[in-house]
């Protein structure tokens, strides 16, 4: 009965390296998403994919963020030349059908220093 | 622009009475609500939701209602436990237009409930 993994859940990065956040969502999912909590903050949402499509990325930053479904294998959420600001809790959740309740995983909790 | 509000960062309740968890939001085209309940080092877990045609949802000891025209929603939790010491998070979504999906969360609650 495995729930959404995310890996790694605790990721340290210097500024100008790239952060690789991996997600797998709940067996039979097939729609999966990606929030990120800055401190002090609720989640907001950045990305919605379902398998190799991206429909909604209309809360990614324009730069740096990027994010796949692939047929096989986790989804990812990719950062490139990372800053201090990225410090965040990265929450990817997934949902069997669209208008599903999303349910959610652990988390990561990226530093960069 | 924060468009669901939490205002109260935390609240602390005697085990067995009821919590009260508040939430006002100001995008009137939110038509679905949810609660959500997250433990340190995990993610949100959901609760109970409630869809704009309705004004209550009950579901053993949590009740959210909604107020339309107030745009207000509560939790309440009856009666508390120790266990339910967590953050709360109140989520919102557009459910007509495709985009239900895009959940919009207040900043959450800390729910502390002392035995």
């Amino acid at each position: 009965n495995a729930g959404v993994m995310q890996n790694p859940r605790h990721l340290v990065r210097r500024r100008g390296q790239e952060a690789r956040l991996r997600c797998s969502p709940v067996k039979g999912h097939s729609h999966v998403y990606w929030y990120r909590q800055l401190p002090e903050e609720g989640l907001k949402f950045m990305v919605y994919l379902q398998k190799e499509n991206i429909i909604d990325e209309s809360g990614m930053p324009k730069e740096r963020f990027s994010a796949e479904f692939p047929k096989e294998g986790p989804s990812i959420l990719r950062i490139q030349q990372v800053v201090r600001g990225d410090s965040a809790a990265y929450f990817c959740a997934s949902s069997p059908l669209l208008q599903e309740t999303q349910y959610f995983g652990p988390g990561t909790r990226l530093l960069v220093l | 622009d924060q468009q669901v509000k939490q205002n109260s960062p935390s609240l602390s309740v005697q085990e067995g009475r009821i919590s009260i968890l508040n939430c006002d939001y100001t995008n009137s085209m939110f038509d679905y609500f949810l609660w959500y309940k997250k433990y340190p080092a995990e993610g949100p877990t959901f609760l109970i939701s409630i869809s704009s045609i309705k004004d209550k949802n009950e579901d053993g000891r949590f009740t959210v209602f909604l107020n339309k025209s107030a745009k207000h929603l509560s939790l309440h939790i009856v009666p508390s436990q120790p266990g339910d010491s967590a953050v709360y998070f109140c989520a919102a979504s557009v459910n007509s237009g495709g985009s239900n999906y895009k959940l919009t969360f207040g900043k959450g609650t800390l729910l502390t409930v002392n035995p």
